[in-house]
């Protein structure tokens, strides 16, 4: 299977502790995107990377938050000191930078949550 | 800032027929990229249709079609012939830039079911 994996699929912790999550794009996309999705909402944008540079970061993305991708290729987001407010799905996407469509690829997401 | 509207929460659709998905779109940008996803209960999204703003005529693939009026800022999916496992989370999403990898702004979803 080539397509956007993520890991781990679901995570409960309880609150103050940290958690950290990984998204294995496409090998051949240049762009991972993270994204939260709450209960019953659309995914709101988090963050994107083209290659290891991180271009956009989201208001929503808060001191706590931080998400690399060192080599350009795996991605992590980290939040510390976990509240019961990021209880959530992350979801991780991928994409070209240019293609016919502009389309994301998306992972089947991270469900978070805190005790 | 651009923002997507879909003002319908649920819909329901009987087996075999036909069901249109509304959404609306702003923004001020000549060039961008409207997208269908759907989201079944395992929680990904598959893409299901793109429309560009520069195309002259209506996406389809399949069963879909994406009734794209531009002068009004619409973006409908319609899902022909309707089965059961089209049971799902239904966004409607844009991007900035015409044809350009970049992050998709999403609508708050219509929940489709279904009814045999």
């Amino acid at each position: 299977d080539t397509g956007v994996s993520q890991d781990p699929r679901h995570k409960i912790t309880k609150r103050g502790q940290n958690v950290t999550f990984r998204c294995d794009p496409i090998s051949e996309h240049n762009r991972l995107y993270w994204y939260r999705q709450t209960l019953g909402q659309g995914p709101e944008f988090l963050t994107y990377f083209q290659n290891e540079a991180q271009l956009e970061k989201s208001r929503l993305l808060s001191d706590r938050f931080s998400a690399e991708r060192p080599k350009g290729s795996f991605s992590t987001l980290e939040i510390q000191r976990t509240e019961q407010g990021d209880s959530a799905m992350y979801l991780c996407a991928s994409s070209l930078e240019w293609s016919a469509s502009g389309e994301l690829f998306f992972g089947e997401g991270s469900r978070l949550t805190v005790l | 800032a651009q923002k997507i509207t879909q003002t319908q929460p649920g819909m329901f659709v009987q087996e075999k027929e036909a069901v249109t998905l509304d959404c609306t779109y702003d923004t001020s940008d000549p060039s961008y990229g409207l997208f269908w996803y759907k989201q079944p209960s395992s929680g990904e999204m598959i893409f299901l249709i793109y429309q560009g703003s520069y195309d002259q005529q209506n996406a389809t693939e399949g069963r879909y079609s994406l009734n794209f009026q531009k002068a009004r800022k619409s973006a409908n999916l319609v899902i022909s012939a309707s089965q059961l496992g089209d049971s799902a989370m239904y966004f409607c999403a844009m991007s900035a830039i015409y044809n350009q990898g970049g992050k998709l702004i999403f609508g708050q979803g219509t929940e489709l079911s279904v009814k045999p």
